[in-house]
């Protein structure tokens, strides 16, 4: 079946950027998505990608798209330990909006 | 303005027993997902439900079922109840139909499950 692989730990600095790496197979993604879950918390849209998207910045927030290696990179600017948290990336299966497929997630730890 | 609400925060059942979760979606979405979140996993999608049809369901059993009402609200409903079920419930509202690319999926805090 369809699937989304991603690291599952990442360990930063404070003021480092983090750069989070996911790896999906659908290759009728529409649109993909990272998400950040707190712990004890439900999950937060931190960003999404159209699939004819290269490239999208959202502040802090950097998404690279390489949709013939079916790679997506969540990079973060100066990262700090409030961005400390498990980071999931999503696909859509090709546009449904019912149906994501999460990967496991990264925990993302941010040292001082 | 609200966001998906859900209840109740924690539950906890013994196994063979039944529950029923409660989601409430966000204003102005008329369609809810469920999806299953074990410890250290990502979710999975459950199914989801629009006008008061299951529309869409992903690998689970029938003791999974779920009901919408005419408010849009929603439940899961899990039968005769598996130490596997432990899990956090995450509910999620969109709007139907939608074609732009602002259109997307907003997650509650959950439900956790624990069943002994």
């Amino acid at each position: 079946g369809e699937d989304v692989e991603q690291s599952l730990f990442l360990s930063v600095r404070e003021g480092d950027s983090s750069v989070i790496n996911c790896t999906y197979t659908d290759s009728s993604s529409t649109y993909l998505y990272w998400y950040k879950q707190e712990p004890g918390a439900g999950l937060q849209l931190l960003t999404y990608i159209f699939s004819n998207m290269d490239m999208k910045q959202d502040q802090r927030l950097t998404v690279l798209l390489n949709k013939k290696d079916k790679h997506l990179s969540l990079r973060i600017a100066d990262t700090q330990t409030g961005d400390s948290a498990i980071y999931f990336c999503a696909s859509d299966y090709g546009g449904s909006q019912g149906n994501l497929i999460f990967g496991k997630g990264t925990k993302l730890s941010v040292k001082p | 303005d609200a966001g998906v609400t859900q209840s109740p925060t924690h539950l906890i059942k013994t196994r063979g027993q039944q529950v029923t979760l409660r989601c409430s979606p966000k204003s102005g979405h008329d369609t809810v997902s469920w999806y299953q979140q074990a410890l250290g996993q990502g979710p999975q999608f459950i199914f989801q439900y629009y006008e008061e049809e299951e529309r869409q369901r992903g690998n689970f059993p029938d003791r999974f079922s779920g009901h919408q009402f005419p408010n849009y609200s929603s439940e899961l409903n899990v039968n005769a109840l598996l130490l596997g079920d432990s899990a956090l419930y995450l509910c999620a509202s969109t709007e139907a139909g939608l074609t732009t690319f602002t259109d997307t999926q907003y997650f509650g805090p959950g439900t956790r499950l624990t069943v002994l």
